[in-house]
């Protein structure tokens, strides 16, 4: 099965930062990734699809950029909103998975 | 619009079995895979596997092979995850989701399975 590193698991920071999460693959899964935000309670929402593709009506301040094994989700300047956990999913080979996960709190 | 919507609740003891729906609407059913993704309380998701709906093949995340069976009806547009032997370690929020390669990205709003004696 492929693994999929997650990091960090977890991170604090402020309105208008800029964070990035990083998804490492343990072989190479071409762009097949997606990246998805999930708050409290509810189903996942994609973000990011084919590792760099914006899913439509996401905001422009979310990015992602890779390819192969090493993948990044940016986020140009934090809104409130998106304090939320977030996640890669690979989908290249069965079984598809998931990384660990990155809760965004609040600093 | 495709909508995918799921069956309620369940409370099962161990041993037990449980038998999730997923209905869609808003597109051709069988031109879609559909995927079921598990959460534990306060954990992360979990790729369980993936059903065909035009051929009713399906694989499963080896973690479940021999509990877990995804079928469809394709009458009603509507796919089937069942798990068997539950325990308590099965308890969690079960979503069903389109395609995850696709472009689209639709969810159905999850079914809450409890696991309890």
């Amino acid at each position: 099965d492929i693994q999929m590193t997650q990091s960090p698991s977890s991170l604090s920071a402020s309105v208008g930062d800029r964070v990035t999460i990083t998804c490492r693959a343990s072989e190479g899964i071409r762009n097949d990734l997606g990246w998805y935000q999930q708050k409290p309670g509810k189903a996942p929402k994609r973000l990011i699809y084919a590792a760099s593709s914006l899913q439509s009506g996401v905001p422009s301040r979310f990015s992602g950029s890779g390819s192969g094994t090493e993948f990044t989700l940016t986020i140009s300047s934090l809104q409130p909103e998106d304090f939320a956990t977030y996640y890669c999913l690979q989908h290249n080979t069965y079984p598809q998975t998931f990384g660990q996960g990155t809760k965004l709190e609040i600093k | 619009q495709v909508q995918l919507v799921q069956s309620g609740a369940e409370v099962k003891k161990p041993g037990a079995s449980v038998k999730v729906s997923c209905k869609a609407s808003g597109y051709t059913f069988t031109s879609y895979y559909m995927h079921w993704v598990r959460q534990a309380p306060g954990q992360g998701l979990e790729w369980m596997g993936i059903i065909n709906p035009s051929s009713g093949s399906a694989y499963y995340a080896r973690k479940f092979q021999g509990r877990v069976t995804m079928t469809r009806d394709t009458s009603t547009s509507t796919v089937y995850m069942g798990l068997s032997s539950l325990r308590s370690e099965d308890t969690a929020i079960y979503y069903c989701a389109r395609d995850l390669a696709a472009v689209g990205d639709y969810w159905g709003q999850g079914t809450l399975v409890t696991v309890s004696s």
